[in-house]
């Protein structure tokens, strides 16, 4: 049973545009993260929050924010997306740093 | 950075057989690591994880870690086609709140 929501599931829009995606969890964890995932299936951790404070912030272009204003929620803003933003985007979360529990993505198509 | 490479990139195996799927990583030090299964359109799931040295069994899945030799090891006792999807390596550090995933290897199980 899903207990780590994503909207939208599915965005295409331009290239320069804005994007949000939104993520809220539902199991009481302390830590919230964001990864991007390729076409060949890699994840690579964008950012995590730990009680709504920044704790990892991998290098990321500047156009990429998160965004929480609580431990239940984590959102990821773009500004003026470019064509290699095209993928998936996968929230999580966990207690402690222990087990990830995914949302199921939110893909993103730049055009 | 810890690095994570999984083999074989992908697999093949009839119904009823072991599935066999190879993880290495780059620090000694790695706390924990899981293993989690992807279906197509989904968020990955975690299925089992392992601390110590040895092996650990649940259900279906053996797991063997070899923390001498930077290797983990899955093994799905008569796999099924539901089986199918692809599987995540991923390693987490002592004292540090990131988990690195490898990149995955694609099973297809034929009935």
């Amino acid at each position: 049973e899903t207990a780590v929501f994503q909207t939208p599931n599915y965005h295409v829009t331009q290239v320069g545009n804005e994007v949000s995606f939104n993520c809220k969890q539902t199991l009481g964890h302390d830590t919230m993260y964001w990864y991007k995932q390729d076409s060949k299936k890699l994840l690579k951790i964008m950012f995590s929050y730990n009680n709504k404070q920044l704790i990892v912030n991998e290098t990321v272009p500047r156009r990429f924010s998160p965004q929480s204003s609580d431990k239940a929620h984590l959102n990821l803003r773009i500004k003026s997306v470019e064509p290699e933003d095209s993928a998936v985007y996968l929230c999580a979360s966990s207690l402690q740093g222990n087990t990830l529990y995914f949302g199921e993505g939110s893909r993103l198509i730049v055009v | 950075q810890e690095k994570v490479q999984q083999s074989p990139e992908s697999l093949i195996v009839p119904e009823g057989a072991m599935s066999s799927l190879n993880c290495t990583f780059s620090n000694s030090a790695s706390q924990s690591i899981w293993w989690y299964q992807q279906h197509p359109g989904k968020g990955p799931e975690a299925l089992i994880s392992i601390f110590s040295n040895g092996n650990k069994k649940e259900g279906r899945l053996t797991v063997y870690l070899n923390r001498a030799s930077l290797h983990v090891s899955l093994h799905i006792r008569d796999s099924q086609p539901s089986d199918s999807a692809v599987y995540l390596c991923a390693v987490s550090r002592y004292s540090n709140n990131r988990i690195f995933f490898g990149d995955g290897t694609q099973l297809v199980v034929k009935p």
